[in-house]
């Protein structure tokens, strides 16, 4: 166990619709980080948080939004859902940047559109 | 922006097989981990080695900084090894970025 909490594990969906992945980081840790993991593009960096504050972004949509709330847990909002957005979506946290600290990932959200 | 290039891509061994894991990068880096990802999807850390050599039971890694590159070794590999191996590095102010992985199948 990492100490990196995901919920929910799986999600269905329909084509158009919004959800909301929820990540808890390890305790004391600061840094949280969100990647997309699909077949044809791997793992993939989103964006990262650290205290509250956007610090990075990668490839991430115009249609996906995240933020970090003042208890550190994270939310990644992901709208007008179409095929493509199926992916497995990780979580992963560190006390600092990972430029000089290990991350650790959470189990993931296993995301399906229909 | 840097590369990661990870090989082989695929790897097919007998149990009780020894095997060498590359992983080589395009710039210099200041945090480089290696993951295993398991057949449920878990991304596993198995080592966070910027530089140096780390060994942990039957599994040992390798980074040479200076030449851009790291090796992951698994001896005498066992079917619980098999799953997908990641390299990931982060250089200064980004995030992790990943190579593409190899898939080891090990069977018995």
């Amino acid at each position: 166990d990492s100490g990196v909490t995901q919920t929910p594990k799986h999600l269905i969906t329909a084509t158009g619709q919004r959800v909301t992945l929820r990540c808890s980081p390890r305790s004391g840790d600061l840094s949280v980080y969100w990647y997309q993991q699909s077949l044809d593009q791997g793992l993939q960096f989103l964006i990262q948080y650290y205290n509250g504050e956007e610090r990075a972004k990668g490839n991430i949509l115009e249609r996906f939004s995240a933020q970090q709330f003042p208890d550190l847990h994270s939310e990644l909002n992901l709208s007008s859902l179409e095929l493509g957005d199926s992916a497995l979506y990780f979580c992963a946290s560190s006390p600092t940047l990972t430029e000089n600290t290990e991350a650790f990932f959470g189990q993931g959200t296993r995301l399906t559109v229909v | 922006g840097i590369q990661v290039e990870q090989s082989p891509p695929d790897l097919i061994l007998q149990e009780g097989a020894n095997s060498t894991l590359r992983c080589n990068f395009s710039d210099s880096v200041n945090n480089l981990q290696w993951f295993h990802q398991n057949p449920w999807g878990q991304l596993i850390n198995l080592f966070y080695i910027p530089s140096g050599t780390k060994q942990n039971g039957r599994l040992s890694a390798t980074t040479v900084a200076t030449e851009r590159y790291s090796l992951l070794y698994i001896s005498s590999s066992q079917t619980t090894d098999s799953g997908v191996y990641f390299c990931a590095v982060v250089r200064a102010g980004t995030a992790l970025i990943f190579g593409k992985g190899t898939t080891l199948s090990v069977s018995s």
